[in-house]
């Protein structure tokens, strides 16, 4: 079983959906989740940063992380055609600086 | 955040020849990390970087293969030794201030090895 489960799509929803995104962990010291969003022939771009459980919110992005069900979201309102990449969660914690990064999950947002 | 420029962006190398990859953060991280990506795959490990140390490498990959520098804490190469096709990939690097921080990615190097 790996340490990061996410499926890896491909996705497909139409422009102005709301859009979930999920990941599931089995390491109980993971403290700091990530979202990266990445473009084809691009490296990861940060999206979402945030610290055990809760929501943050970023404009039309909402990280959500509850630690007891070891799962976390991205939801992406209102989405839009250039929100099509690939999106990565990524986690870590203790004193690990290395990431474990789940599969990538492709969106395709259409017109 | 940080920006991470990467060069080169892309390269086509010669079977048994080497390529050198670097990255230049536009301020201090405490650490660097190289990872490797295959198309359509999530990325893999391939060393952390910390300045004034020996990197620390993966299972899988050895320090003849992939020798890694990090003389400050802005900058760091990655080498790719004695290349075979199967060394075709997309090439990252990654800087973070540490444990506790989150960590910024360069654009990549795409590598394929004729």
């Amino acid at each position: 079983q790996k340490e990061v489960e996410q499926d890896p799509g491909p996705l497909s929803v139409p422009e102005g959906a709301i859009v979930s995104l999920n990941c599931t962990y089995s390491n109980s010291a993971f403290q700091y989740f990530m979202w990266y969003r990445q473009y084809s022939r691009k490296g990861p771009e940060l999206l979402m940063y945030t610290y055990s459980s809760g929501n943050k919110e970023d404009g039309r992005f909402t990280a959500q992380v509850d630690k007891s069900s070891k799962y976390i979201s991205l939801f992406i309102r209102d989405s839009q055609p250039s929100d099509s990449a690939t999106y990565l969660c990524a986690m870590k914690g203790g004193t690990a600086s290395k990431l474990t990064f789940g599969t990538g999950t492709r969106l395709q947002v259409t017109l | 955040s940080a920006v991470i420029s990467q060069k080169p962006s892309r390269d086509i190398c010669q079977r048994g020849t080497s390529l050198t990859i670097q990255c230049q953060v536009d301020s201090q991280v405490t650490m660097m990390f190289w990872y490797r990506q295959q198309p359509g795959q999530s990325l893999t490990l391939i060393a952390t970087a910390n300045q004034g140390s020996e990197a620390t490498y993966e299972s899988g990959f050895v320090i003849d293969k992939f020798p890694i520098s990090r003389p400050n804490l802005t900058f760091s190469t990655l080498t790719v030794s004695n290349m075979s096709p199967e060394d075709s990939s997309i090439y990252l690097c990654s800087g973070s201030g540490g444990a506790y921080t989150e960590a910024f990615f360069g654009q990549g190097t795409r590598l394929t090895v004729v």
